[in-house]
């Protein structure tokens, strides 16, 4: 299958400040990538889509200014995490979306561990 | 996208098949049922995904019901690397809808 990676893994930052996740699809392109957030023992929640060259679109209740997607290439996606605080610890994890209409697929990464302390 | 409902957890001997069920009743005609699991601590991996005809592929198969509203994933040889959660996805539709994760079954292999 597809191969997504996520850079860092983990990452443990102080209060307040802001950290950057990367999201790349190694072996196709992907004009369209999603970010997910997942709490300790819940499912994964989505929490916007990032389309190349344009504008995400976020879930509701999601601050855009607070999580800033950009997704400048058809291989990569960053997320920051902008003025981290303790409740925004969690598992996040992307996917990046293969092929078109109904039957496309999405490929997830490995996740990134953040920690704010 | 319709609902599904899965067990919450079921356990399988290694080397037996696993037989994960999912009822999603409210389907509609054109969207697709997929199935990801995540092993703890990482990422979903995709498995399989089909619409109304039976789907094998390297990792399971995937067999639907006539009327569409159950499915269920095979797994033929379990392994204890197979121990995650299973998520039942019902996708589809107009455009391109996303993946709405439910809680899963949690598949437990024991040697």
């Amino acid at each position: 299958g597809a191969v997504v990676s996520q850079h860092p893994s983990r990452v443990i930052c102080k209060s307040g400040t802001s950290v950057k996740i990367e999201c790349r699809s190694l072996d196709f392109q992907a004009t369209t990538m999603f970010w997910y957030r997942q709490f300790p023992k819940q499912s994964l929640m989505l929490m916007a889509t990032s389309n190349e060259g344009s504008k995400a679109t976020y879930e509701q209740g999601v601050e855009k200014d607070k999580f800033l997607i950009n997704h400048a290439s058809l291989t990569l996606s960053t997320l920051t995490v902008t003025s981290a605080h303790p409740e925004d610890s969690s598992f996040y994890i992307c996917s990046a979306r293969i092929g078109s209409g109904n039957t496309d697929t999405q490929y997830f990464g490995p996740g990134t561990r953040l920690t704010v302390l | 996208d319709a609902k599904t409902t899965q067990p919450p957890s079921m356990d399988c001997a290694e080397g037996r098949a696993a037989n994960l069920p999912c009822n999603h009743s409210t389907i509609s005609g054109n969207e697709y049922v997929y199935w990801y699991r995540q092993i703890h601590s990482q990422g979903p991996q995709y498995i399989i995904h089909g619409l109304k005809n039976n789907e094998t592929n390297e990792m399971a198969s995937l067999i639907i019901t006539e009327d569409r509203k159950s499915s269920t994933l095979i797994l033929p040889h379990a392994t204890l690397r197979d121990t995650a959660v299973y998520y039942c996805i019902v996708r589809g539709g107009s455009g391109y809808s996303t993946l709405t994760f439910g809680k899963g079954t949690m598949l437990l292999v024991s040697p």
